[in-house]
């Protein structure tokens, strides 16, 4: 009965290919969120989808696509991959997506490690 | 615009040491501060959330203080095992997203 689910968990690939990651929560959580963790460990939001909205982009490349078919699930496409995308992307989620008079504790996948060859 | 910053990067201490993590953060007007632990090659595990207008939690050996006024939160580990090796990060929520910091490395040397 895990929380929060991401698969793959390990993904090699070589540049150039396109892969996707897929996210699920069985929490009944409103908000999902994917982060990226780079090589030096540094956790750095990417998306956030509220009830399949999509409420944050922070400056990502469009070669990512985030998708977000209900509201328990949100799968990461990335196009054209780069060297430079190899690290590991966390899937999140939390009951609520505003703060005000809010909990916002967000509960974390178990990562999904991408090397790009 | 938020800032979180974690001292030191790494520590390594015996067993059964008290220890303690620093989170500092820039803008006070926070909602809530979250600790997290990530062991090697696995996700990450929430410790203790800390509401703004609380000063202490508590988990079983674990202590996580906040002062808004001065930007920072402790992480008090009491008689730290080797099985509390792991990196320690804190986070702030913002705009709808968490903000972390670099994080704390921890090896509990038995």
């Amino acid at each position: 009965d895990t929380a929060v689910s991401q698969t793959p968990k390990y993904l090699v690939t070589q540049m150039g290919n396109d892969k996707s990651i897929k996210c699920e929560q069985n929490l009944g959580h409103d908000t999902m969120y994917w982060y990226k963790q780079d090589s030096k460990k540094f956790l750095k939001i990417m998306f956030s989808y509220n009830n399949k909205e999509l409420i944050i982009n922070e400056t990502v490349p469009n070669r990512f696509s985030p998708k977000s078919p209900d509201k328990a699930h949100l799968n990461l496409h990335i196009n054209s991959l780069e060297l430079g995308d190899s690290a590991v992307y966390f899937c999140a989620s939390s009951p609520e997506s505003r703060l005000a008079g809010r909990r916002f504790e967000q509960y974390f996948g178990p990562g999904t490690r991408l090397t790009v060859t | 615009k938020q800032e979180v910053t974690q001292i030191p990067a790494a520590l390594s201490v015996p067993e059964g040491e008290n220890l303690v993590l620093n989170c500092s953060f820039t803008d006070s007007a926070i909602y809530n501060l979250q600790w997290f632990r990530q062991d090697p090659g696995k996700g990450l595990t929430s410790l203790l959330l800390i509401q703004s207008s609380q000063r202490e939690q508590t988990s079983g050996r674990l202590n996580a203080s906040l002062d808004k006024s001065s930007g920072r939160s402790t992480l008090y580990i009491a008689a730290s095992q080797p099985g509390d090796s792991a990196t320690y990060l804190c986070a702030i929520p913002s705009s709808y997203k968490l903000i972390f910091g670099s994080g704390t490395r921890l090896l509990v040397r038995p």
